[in-house]
């Protein structure tokens, strides 16, 4: 079936510091991959996307390859801020039908920036 | 452009009573979804409607929740009777079409006490 899996939190970091979120996945056929966050007390909000293999999403200072070779979309981002703290979700959509189509969640990993 | 509205935004209630959330998606989506996000967790499908057909509802405790859309725009999402672990944030999105990415409401935070 269909899941991803992502790093466990919550992950700390200084700011300016680099940050790696990793996230890899188990899709039949080619999906779409995303990444979403949620700042304290907000709903979810599409971060960046990448929809065939070798995309890479950005946004924000983000960035998130699509490896289909090790079925992975990790989460970049060079000097993080305080303003970055949040949680941070990967997910997938798959293209093919198999199992319907909808957007599948990881658990979320919670990001602390400290001054 | 305007986004998914929820509602309520908080409710509490009693276990064994009912509850009932509201979404009204994006202006011409056809693809709506609802997610149960409990505390420490990432969000879980429910439910997923095209237009005003249910698509997946596989993991829907059907004997206790119940969802519509009627005329393929907003929704309604039910809980009867309520119980503890039902505790969570109730998230709706929609979308355009099935695989585009999915625009979120704000959720309702459920507390069944």
């Amino acid at each position: 079936g269909n899941s991803v899996t992502q790093m466990e939190g919550p992950v700390t970091l200084s700011e300016e510091a680099f940050l790696t979120i990793n996230c890899t996945y188990t899709a039949t056929g080619y999906p779409s991959l995303f990444w979403y966050v949620q700042y304290p007390g907000e709903g979810l909000q599409l971060l960046l996307k990448a929809t065939k293999a070798d995309d890479k999403g950005s946004n924000k200072g983000f960035e998130a390859t699509y490896r289909k070779e090790t079925t992975s979309f990790h989460l970049e981002k060079g000097s993080v801020q305080v303003s970055d703290s949040a949680v941070y979700f990967c997910a997938l959509s798959p293209l093919d039908g198999t199992g319907g189509f909808k957007t599948i969640f990881g658990a979320g990993t919670r990001l602390f920036v400290k001054a | 452009e305007a986004g998914v509205a929820q509602s309520p935004r908080y409710k509490i209630i009693e276990k064994r009573q009912s509850v009932a959330f509201w979404c009204n998606p994006i202006s011409g989506h056809a693809t709506l979804y609802w997610y149960q996000q409990i505390l420490g967790q990432g969000p879980k499908l429910l439910i997923q409607f095209q237009n005003n057909g249910v698509v997946d509802d596989s993991q829907l405790p059907k004997d206790r929740f119940s969802a519509e859309r009627l005329k393929g725009v907003d929704s309604t999402l039910k809980i009867q009777p309520a119980k503890l672990e039902d505790s969570a944030v109730y998230l709706c999105a929609s979308s355009f079409a099935v695989n585009t990415e999915a625009f979120f409401g704000q959720g309702t935070r459920l507390t069944v006490v």
